[in-house]
């Protein structure tokens, strides 16, 4: 089974700062997704970055990045420019087609950012 | 498109009562799941479903059934419900045509007394 661990429960960041938060995954498949989703105080799950494993390029969706270390089975975001409306929890998450790409979450990070 | 819809919204049932929980979806994906968000703990795999027939248990499956009689449709059912499932329940769906991205309804919150 995978497991994801998000190791920061909590994180605050300032405004127009960059923040990381960092995910680790332990799997023993090679072809694999790997996703950041941000839950704001809406309840509601929004895709924030996607990885597909077999690209060595590191996603970019405008102030999101990720870095990307298939060998250390690492998947960290990076926040560009924090901006009020990003403080919400984070989980990243783990797919693969043994499991019908059903998503396999960390227990997030909840991320504040202050003015 | 409507995406991913889910009701009730919010529901209370005591202890040993069943109900089912609705979920559809209007984007012809192929894969469903269903999930639920307790405190700390993230989101946790309940069941899912590759296709029309075609369901599977996920991390945790006890007290909870699922079919797939259709596509769109993807109902949650708890038998005899117990405290322990009070949970926001989410249902999503996806398909490998748009890199496997989940779309998620917006949640169940479910108190069992």
């Amino acid at each position: 089974a995978q497991t994801v661990t998000q190791s920061q429960p909590e994180m605050s960041v300032q405004e127009a700062e960059t923040v990381t938060l960092s995910c680790t995954y332990d799997t023993s498949e090679n072809n694999y997704y790997l996703f950041w989703y941000k839950q704001p105080p809406s309840r509601q799950m929004i895709l924030v970055i996607r990885q597909e494993a077999y690209k060595q390029q590191n996603a970019t969706e405008n102030r999101f990045s990720v870095n990307f270390q298939k060998a250390a089975k690492s998947f960290s975001l990076k926040i560009s420019d924090s901006q009020l409306g990003d403080t919400a929890m984070y989980f990243c998450a783990f797919a693969h087609s043994n499991s019908g790409y059903a998503l396999n979450f960390g227990k997030g990070t909840s991320l504040l950012v202050t003015p | 498109n409507a995406g991913v819809t889910q009701t009730p919204k919010f529901q209370v049932l005591k202890t040993g009562q069943s109900m089912t929980l609705q979920c559809a979806q209007d984007m012809n994906h192929e894969y469903m799941s269903w999930y639920r968000q307790d405190p700390g703990m993230g989101l946790r795999l309940i069941h899912y479903s590759v296709g029309a027939g075609i369901t599977d248990q996920g991390e945790v499956p006890n007290g909870y059934n699922v079919s797939r009689s259709t596509t769109e449709d993807f109902p949650l059912r708890l038998l005899s419900a117990a405290p322990s499932q009070t949970s926001v329940y989410f249902c999503a769906s996806s398909t490998t045509w748009t890199g496997n991205e989940q779309f998620f309804g917006p949640g169940t919150r479910l108190t069992v007394l």
